[in-house]
């Protein structure tokens, strides 16, 4: 299976912050991941596919970046919606795995 | 638009069968370019993926659970179900449906529910 290591665990931020939110896989897997944002109670939310590319209707506050085997998902100013939890997600190869999530609190 | 929603008995007793269903609505789960997903994650905990069902019925499992897992899809009710057999109190979890652009990415989620195994 493919490892996918996020860091940080969490972080404490605040409004109009930049944040940036690393993952690196166990294995080149070119640029099949993607990244989601989960509010507690809610279902993950799609934001960046394959790397890089910003899904319909995100704000273009996110962008993800990177290849091979190291990724990230920077929020270039932190708005009060942002608080949440971000995974990365690889789909290189079955079994699809995440990461262990990043946790975005407010400072 | 799609939509994706969960059903199941919330309640399963330990070594019992675990069966949910994913009702589909604005698409058809047998049209092409799309796998239909089960994704768990236990109380607190990260994200699992657990297998799909593509639109031509085949299907792909977690090994961690291949041998516990099936999962069907019903063409005329445009659902697709998730069974899990022999289940501990390990199994317990909010279980979401999704769809996935055939090896690429979860673009659509069901809203989840909670399974607890319990007796």
């Amino acid at each position: 299976d493919i490892q996918m290591t996020q860091s940080p665990s969490s972080l404490s931020a605040s409004v109009g912050d930049r944040v940036t939110i690393s993952c690196r896989t166990s294995q080149n897997i070119n640029i099949y991941v993607n990244w989601y944002q989960q509010i507690p109670g809610k279902a993950p939310k799609l934001l960046i596919y394959a790397a890089s590319s910003l899904q319909s209707g995100v704000p273009s506050r996110f962008s993800g970046s990177g290849s091979g085997t190291d990724f990230t998902l920077t929020i270039s100013s932190l708005q009060p919606d942002d608080f949440a939890t971000y995974y990365c997600q690889q789909s290189d190869s079955t079994p699809y795995t995440f990461g262990q999530g990043t946790k975005v609190e407010i400072k | 638009q799609v939509q994706l929603q969960e059903s199941g008995p919330g309640l399963v007793k330990p070594s019992e069968t675990l069966s949910l269903t994913c009702t589909v609505s604005g698409g058809y789960i047998s049209s092409g370019s799309y796998y239909w997903n089960w994704i768990r994650q236990p109380p607190g905990k990260g994200l699992e993926w657990i297998g799909y069902i593509s639109y031509d019925g085949s299907t792909n499992y977690n090994p961690s659970l291949k041998s516990r897992v099936i999962i069907s899809m019903d063409r005329s009710k445009n659902q697709f179900s998730l069974n899990l057999s022999s289940v501990t109190a390990a199994d317990t979890a909010v279980y979401y449906c999704a769809r996935e652009y055939i090896n690429s990415w979860f673009g659509y989620w069901g809203q989840g529910t909670l399974l607890t195994v319990s007796s």
